[in-house]
């Protein structure tokens, strides 16, 4: 059971514009959400995270967005950038659960000049 | 060190061997955490230590899948008997007792059972 989902593989934005990645999460359980990036042949980069008690959290170009109970959250990168091509993983934690991340399967990003 | 380092890169191993991968975790860091993934997919926790203890190893797909910390610091995980099924890349991360959820990934160990 994919408990934390993106259905979106891939997505496709014009530098400068804003690119949306969106995810979905089943378990109720999880208080905690992060965003991270991914480049080819390095691990994972932690971009952003936000806590359940919050719905917006903003780092400079990035915001992600919390709907509880649409259990949804996106990642908003405004303006987009050649360099934001990457691959971005949504991730979801919990108190008990350890510290342990659950990700979702990832969205590529592609800015075209 | 700087940041969370991983070795080998890249491991290839006959079907059958056993292979130990090494992780070195940002300095002073407590939490320790491995995860594999496959092509095309995201990361999936395997197990997690807390200074030296192994506090979850929930996710260890099979008893062929080992995981030490021995003093707290470096870790070491270990598969025997390799299938073709381990083929992924292994990745290790670390976080802080402040940052408590944030975890720092290193680049990954890619493993190729032939």
């Amino acid at each position: 059971d994919q408990q934390v989902k993106q259905n979106s593989p891939s997505l496709s934005v014009q530098e400068g514009r804003i690119s949306i990645l969106n995810c979905d999460y089943t378990n109720s359980m999880f208080d905690y959400f992060l965003w991270y990036k991914k480049y080819p042949a390095e691990g994972p980069t932690f971009l952003i995270s936000i806590s359940s008690i919050k719905d917006k959290n903003e780092d400079g170009r990035f915001t992600v967005f919390l709907n509880k109970s649409a259990k949804h959250l996106s990642l908003h990168i405004v303006p987009s950038q050649p360099g934001d091509s990457a691959v971005y993983f949504c991730a979801a934690s919990w108190l008990q659960g350890a510290q342990k991340l659950v990700f979702g399967q990832g969205t590529r990003l592609t800015i075209n000049p | 060190g700087a940041g969370v380092s991983q070795s080998p890169r890249y491991k290839v191993a006959k079907r059958g061997q056993d292979v130990a991968l090494r992780c070195d975790p940002i300095s002073g860091h407590v939490s320790l955490f491995w995860y594999q993934q496959a092509l095309g997919q995201g990361p999936e926790f395997l197990t997690y230590f807390q200074n030296e203890a192994q506090l979850d190893k929930s996710g260890l797909p099979s008893d062929r899948f080992f995981a030490e910390r021995p003093e707290g610091s470096v870790s070491t995980l270990k598969i025997q008997r390799t299938q073709q099924e381990d083929s992924a890349v292994y990745l290790c991360a670390s976080s802080s007792r402040t940052g408590f959820y944030e975890q720092y990934f290193g680049p990954g160990t890619r493993l190729t059972v032939t």
